[in-house]
C-alpha cells in the first residue's frame, strides 16, 4: 500500500523555537497533503489542507503565521511550528491523498513534538 | 453538521474474546466508509474502506459492516489479541466533489487484557 513517512519521529525543543516537520509521500504523487493535530484521548483535527505549488487552506482558528505550510513538491510537504510555546505540544500527522486508491488518505506515523 | 459519533468510549476485554465497536453517522451523502487503528503514539491505519453501495468488508480478524439506511457502521474483532489494544477510528469521507474534508469519530480505546 501507499506509505507516508515523517521526519522526525519525535522532537523536544525549547520555547520560542522553530520546528521543522517533513511529510513525505514515498511511492506515490500526491497534489494535496493535510495536516492533523492530536491531543492526548483526542481525535485527529484538521489544521490545514496543503496543495502541492499553492497556498496552503487553514482550518478556523489555526494561525497561518504560526503554521507555516509549504508543498514545494508532488512528494513532500513540510509544516514549520514558528516560535513554539508549551501549548503547541501535540503530536502532529500528516496525510497525502492518493487519487488512485478511492481518493483515500493514507496517513504518516506522527510527530511528537514537546516544547519545553 | 456532520457527525460521526462512535460507541463506547473505552472498552476491556480478555484476550480472545470478541467484541464490536458502533459508528453511527449523520453525514450524507458520502462516498466511503473507513475504519482505522491507532496505536498509542502512531499514525492512523486502515483497516477497511467501504463504499456506501457495501454491506460489510473483512480483514483478517477484522470485519466491517455498513447499514446505509440506518447509517450505522460497526467493526468486529474476531479472537482478539494483546497487539489489538488501540483506539479505532470511523471515519467518514465526503463524495469526491465536495471537497477534502474527513469527518472523523472520537475513537473507540480498546484494552485487551491477557
Amino acid at each position: 500500500g501507499a506509505v507516508v513517512s515523517q521526519h522526525p519521529s519525535w522532537v523536544i525543543c525549547k520555547s520560542g523555537t522553530s520546528v521543522k516537520i517533513e511529510c513525505r509521500s514515498l511511492d506515490f504523487q500526491a497534489t494535496t497533503m493535510f495536516w492533523y493535530r492530536q491531543f492526548p484521548k483526542q481525535s485527529l483535527m484538521l489544521m490545514a489542507t496543503s496543495n502541492e505549488g499553492s497556498k496552503a487552506t487553514y482550518e478556523q482558528g489555526v494561525e497561518k503565521d504560526k503554521f507555516l505550510i509549504n508543498h514545494a513538491s508532488l512528494t513532500l510537504s513540510t509544516l514549520t511550528v514558528t516560535s513554539a510555546h508549551p501549548e503547541d505540544s501535540s503530536f502532529y500527522i500528516c496525510s497525502a491523498r492518493d487519487l488512485g486508491t478511492y481518493n483515500e488518505q493514507f496517513f504518516g506515523p506522527g510527530t511528537r513534538l514537546t516544547v519545553l | 453538521k456532520n457527525q460521526v459519533e462512535q460507541s463506547p468510549q473505552s472498552l476491556i476485554i480478555l484476550e480472545g474474546k470478541n467484541c464490536t465497536l458502533q459508528c453511527n453517522y449523520t453525514v450524507s451523502p458520502f462516498s466511503n466508509l473507513r475504519w482505522y487503528k491507532q496505536d498509542t503514539g502512531r499514525g492512523p491505519v486502515s483497516l477497511t474502506i467501504m463504499t456506501f453501495s457495501e454491506n460489510t468488508k473483512s480483514n483478517g480478524r477484522y470485519t466491517a459492516t455498513l447499514d446505509a439506511d440506518t447509517k450505522q457502521s460497526s467493526l468486529h474483532i474476531t479472537a482478539s489479541q494483546l497487539s489489538d489494544s488501540a483506539s479505532y477510528i470511523c471515519v467518514v469521507s465526503p463524495p469526491h466533489n465536495a471537497g477534502n474534508m474527513l469527518t472523523f469519530g472520537g475513537g473507540t480505546r480498546l484494552m485487551v487484557k491477557p
